[in-house]
């Protein structure tokens, strides 16, 4: 299946500050899932990448908070902006279709504190 | 509104017994249903899915799935627990309408296999 990899694999920030997160994929995929999961809860979806066009978010998310690119078929980035200890969450990046049609596989995650 | 539910948060099993995970879902028309395990402080694994065909799923670790659309239900299952399965399990949704490739996660429920 194809390799995900995701960069930093946690972090500590402080408050009002921003990270950028990197995901990046060993083939070329067309859709790229970013989500959400907060400590002890399930996933949440962010938004979905298609590398050519403007991400596509989700209720509740919007482009000013979690800005992403999607520069080409292998790499993404999500920032989470201005920072507060809300935003401490685990972050993954999602493929589709790398080995199997239709089905998402996940990078390994970042975990990120907000202090 | 769609969604999906795993009713119990932990699942209790000794060893060699067999397991059984419960998910329903509340999706319109025919979605894809997945099942996803987490281990501590990894990312989400591919167990298995269903789309179309074969009530009975077989996918990764022994594990398999029962789709039944009467119930709207697709319970995990293996036939003898084995320590190293202890986890989180995630079931997922896709909707088949909406023009994107969403997954609704449920709660997750932790499995705990006992020697």
């Amino acid at each position: 299946s194809a390799v995900i990899s995701q960069k930093p694999s946690r972090d500590i920030c402080q408050r009002g500050t921003s990270l950028t997160i990197q995901c990046q994929v060993d083939s070329q995929v067309t859709m790229m899932f970013w989500y959400r999961q907060q400590p002890g809860q399930s996933l949440t979806l962010i938004a979905t990448a298609n590398q050519g066009s403007e991400a596509t978010y989700e209720s509740g998310f919007v482009i000013d908070k979690f800005p992403i690119s999607r520069p080409n078929l292998t790499f993404s980035t999500l920032t989470v902006s201005n920072m507060s200890p809300e935003d401490s969450s685990i972050y993954l990046c999602s493929v589709e279709g790398r080995p199997s049609a239709s089905t998402q596989y996940f990078g390994p995650g970042t975990r990120l504190t907000v202090l | 509104a769609q969604s999906v539910a795993q009713p119990e948060d932990q699942v209790n099993v000794a060893e060699g017994n067999p397991l059984t995970v419960k998910c329903t879902y509340s999706v319109s028309g025919n979605p894809y249903l997945f099942w996803y395990v987490q281990y501590p402080n990894r990312g989400l694994q591919f167990l298995l899915k269903y789309i179309t065909g074969d009530n009975l799923v077989k996918g990764s670790y022994g594990f398999e799935a029962e789709f039944n659309k009467s119930q709207t239900s697709f319970h995990l299952k293996k036939p003898s627990a084995l320590v190293s399965d202890s986890a989180l399990y995630f079931c997922a949704v896709r909707p088949v309408s909406g023009g994107y490739n969403k997954l609704i996660f449920g709660a997750g429920t932790r499995l705990a296999v006992h020697p």
